[in-house]
């Protein structure tokens, strides 16, 4: 069964305190991992997409690295407006078709 | 602006009633999604389109029906609420259904039913 395990739960860091958020993932062939941001209220905001082990991508603070069994999110030197819930999901066959499969998210609060 | 517009924003509505949220999008996106986000379950697919003219069921689709006449539009439709339906309601595009394709999300229906 397809699955996608986040850790932390929630996560509370002083400003400029640099840190990682874990995606461990059980999917049947990895099509695609991605990263999501979530605003209180909001729509999940797209990230980044990662395709294979050893991949990086970078926006600014942020930088996500994956391996064969999870992915990780760095956060350096945050910033308060970097407080937001990050979702992790992978794209898993389905019925012909695709699907995101989500872990539960990670509550990031940057504190200033 | 291109993106997902979803209406209601939010929704109070009686059980038995029936509802149509409704999902536009304008960047010419085949594949278009329905989820739910409950609290302690995260983000679950109710219905999916990979192109105008064809509907899926996704993992939850008892109690749905979705629609897909033309390229732009995609509504969800709940016939007769629940309770169990209370949940925040996420429409999704991709370009293609083919993997992997990024999924973007529109800002969402927050619906009770009562």
């Amino acid at each position: 069964e397809d699955q996608v395990t986040q850790s932390p739960e929630a996560l509370r860091l002083q400003e400029g305190e640099s840190s990682s958020l874990n995606c461990s993932y059980t999917v049947s062939g990895l099509r695609g991992l991605f990263w999501y941001r979530q605003d209180p209220g909001k729509g999940p905001e797209f990230l980044f997409t990662l395709y294979s082990a050893g991949e990086e991508k970078e926006k600014e603070r942020l930088k996500a690295t994956l391996t064969k069994k999870e992915s990780f999110l760095h956060i350096t030197a945050p910033k308060p407006e970097d407080s937001a819930t990050y979702l992790c999901a992978v794209q898993a066959p389905f019925q012909g078709a695709q699907k995101l499969v989500f872990g539960q998210g990670t509550r990031l609060t940057i504190n200033p | 602006i291109a993106g997902i517009t979803q209406a209601p924003t939010s929704q109070i509505l009686a059980a038995g009633r029936r509802m149509t949220l409704r999902c536009t999008q304008d960047m010419r996106h085949n594949a278009m999604y329905w989820y739910r986000q409950d609290l302690g379950l995260g983000l679950r697919l109710i219905h999916y389109s990979n192109t105008a003219g064809t509907t899926g069921k996704g993992e939850v689709p008892d109690g749905y029906s979705v629609s897909r006449a033309n390229t732009d539009d995609f509504p969800l439709t709940l016939a007769s609420a629940v309770p169990s339906q209370t949940s925040v309601y996420f429409c999704a595009s991709s370009v293609t259904a083919s993997d992997p394709d990024t999924q973007y999300f529109g800002p969402g229906t927050r619906l009770t039913v009562l």
